[in-house]
């Protein structure tokens, strides 16, 4: 299957400084990005889509202005977690839609953010 | 709202057997179909993808569909003590981006 990088894998921060997490899709170009959030034994949480060249969407109650999105590339797409503080400590996954037949959703293998 | 829904589990079935997993889903338009694999503290894999009725075969997984009942399985034969993880099912309605996640259903093999 298609592969999608995601960077860090891990990281721990102090509350109120910013974390940017990419997530790269290899060998396939990725009009359509998606970023989750999981707690712990809790189901995935579509956070926004991120579209190649325009604004990302946000579900309802994601604060745009807290979770940055920036799809700069066809590869590429980055989320930042501004002045994070610990209640944003969770399971970040980002996942790439394939633009070939099926449209199959490949997933990264997830940041943990611990924010201290 | 477009739901899956899908028995949280934890399903327990002996290593060898059969291990059944059954997803319905509420938007009757809905055009693709998956089943992904979270083993605890990872990200979802993709297992299986199904996009018309009838029964699509993968090795030891099997993906049913009949989109008349809105019904979505994944059988796993042979089931192994590393099959043991939370099975999602996923569903994308016509002309959408989005896919739709069930909750997952926690599978254990036992060996």
């Amino acid at each position: 299957g298609a592969v999608v990088s995601q960077h860090p894998s891990r990281v721990i921060c102090k509350s109120g400084t910013s974390v940017k997490i990419e997530c790269r899709s290899l060998d396939f170009q990725a009009t359509t990005m998606f970023w989750y959030r999981q707690f712990p034994k809790q189901s995935l949480m579509l956070m926004a889509t991120s579209n190649e060249g325009s604004k990302a969407t946000y579900e309802q109650g994601v604060e745009k202005d807290k979770f940055l999105i920036n799809h700069a590339s066809l590869t590429l797409s980055t989320l930042t977690v501004t002045s994070a503080h610990p209640e944003d400590s969770s399971f970040y996954i980002c996942s790439a839609r394939s633009t070939s037949p099926g449209y199959i959703q490949y997933f990264g293998a997830g940041t943990r953010l611990s924010v201290l | 709202q477009k739901e899956v829904e899908q028995n949280s589990g934890p399903l327990s079935v002996p290593e060898g057997a059969i291990a059944s997993l059954n997803c319905t889903y509420s938007d009757r338009g809905s055009q693709s179909f998956f089943w992904y694999r979270q083993y605890s503290g990872k990200s979802p894999e993709l297992i299986m993808s199904i996009y018309s009725n009838g029964d699509k075969e993968d090795g030891r997984f099997t993906a049913q569909l009949n989109k008349a009942s809105q019904y979505v399985s994944l059988l796993i034969r042979d089931s192994q003590p590393s099959d043991s993880a939370t099975y999602l099912c996923a569903v994308r309605g016509a002309g959408s981006y989005q896919l739709t996640f069930g909750k997952g259903t926690k599978l254990s093999v036992i060996p």
